[in-house]
């Protein structure tokens, strides 16, 4: 079984600034995925980053980057020039790589992220 | 192109009544998940369909069931609701087998009372 622990229930950050929001998992699986995804105050899950258990690099998109160390089941977000609308719950989430079908993550509980002006 | 898409946006049922959750994957995609998100929590898997063939089911009771369609289209049907299936229902859809990217749905809330 997959676990997910996210340990900052919330952060604040000033807008411009970087933010880090921690997150660490738990596996037997040898080969599997990492992701984040936001969700604003609308509902809506937004797919932001992805990371594969043996992609050697970490993953960046945009402003986002995924601190991914492997040894330390650790896959932080690393958020640079932070903006007022990335204020939002943020999800860390990890699925065994599939053998059929697509990843089904299983979710940490959220950090929710506040940019102030 | 148009996103996923949920319906009904809100649902309020009574205990013991059951309900039917709708929602119409991106076109050209042939997956879709389900997920149920109680408030303050991560979503949590329900199901997953691929090529209307369930793929995946979470820990949820028998209650719960679902299905694909040939249009991809999919329904959530839970039966005999309880004041604890309160909460947000994400669907999402994905281009297929090995996809890590999931695109979600606006969510249906459901208010059992």
């Amino acid at each position: 079984a997959q676990k997910i622990t996210q340990t900052q229930p919330g952060m604040f950050v000033q807008e411009k600034e970087a933010v880090t929001l921690d997150c660490t998992y738990d596996t037997s699986d040898p080969s599997y995925g990492l992701f984040w995804y936001k969700q604003p105050s609308s509902g809506e899950m937004i797919f932001l980053i992805y990371q594969g258990s043996y992609d050697q690099q970490n993953a960046t998109e945009g402003r986002y980057s995924l601190n991914f160390q492997k040894a330390r089941k650790s896959a932080n977000l690393v958020i640079s020039a932070s903006q007022l609308g990335d204020s939002a719950m943020y999800f860390c989430a990890m699925s065994p790589a599939p053998s059929g079908g697509s990843y089904i993550p299983t979710f940490g509980r959220g950090t929710s992220l506040i940019v102030h002006p | 192109d148009a996103g996923v898409t949920q319906s009904p946006t809100h649902l309020i049922k009574t205990r013991g009544q059951h309900v039917t959750l709708r929602c119409s994957p991106i076109s050209g995609h042939k997956s879709v998940s389900w997920y149920q998100q109680v408030l303050g929590q991560g979503p949590q898997f329900i199901f997953q369909y691929y090529e209307k063939e369930e793929r995946g089911r979470g820990n949820f009771p028998d209650r719960f069931s679902a299905r694909q369609f040939p249009n991809y289209s999919s329904e959530l049907n839970v039966n005999a609701l309880l004041l604890g299936d309160s909460a947000l229902y994400l669907c999402a859809s994905s281009s297929g087998t090995q996809s890590y990217e999931q695109y979600f749905g606006p969510g249906t809330r459901l208010t059992v009372t």
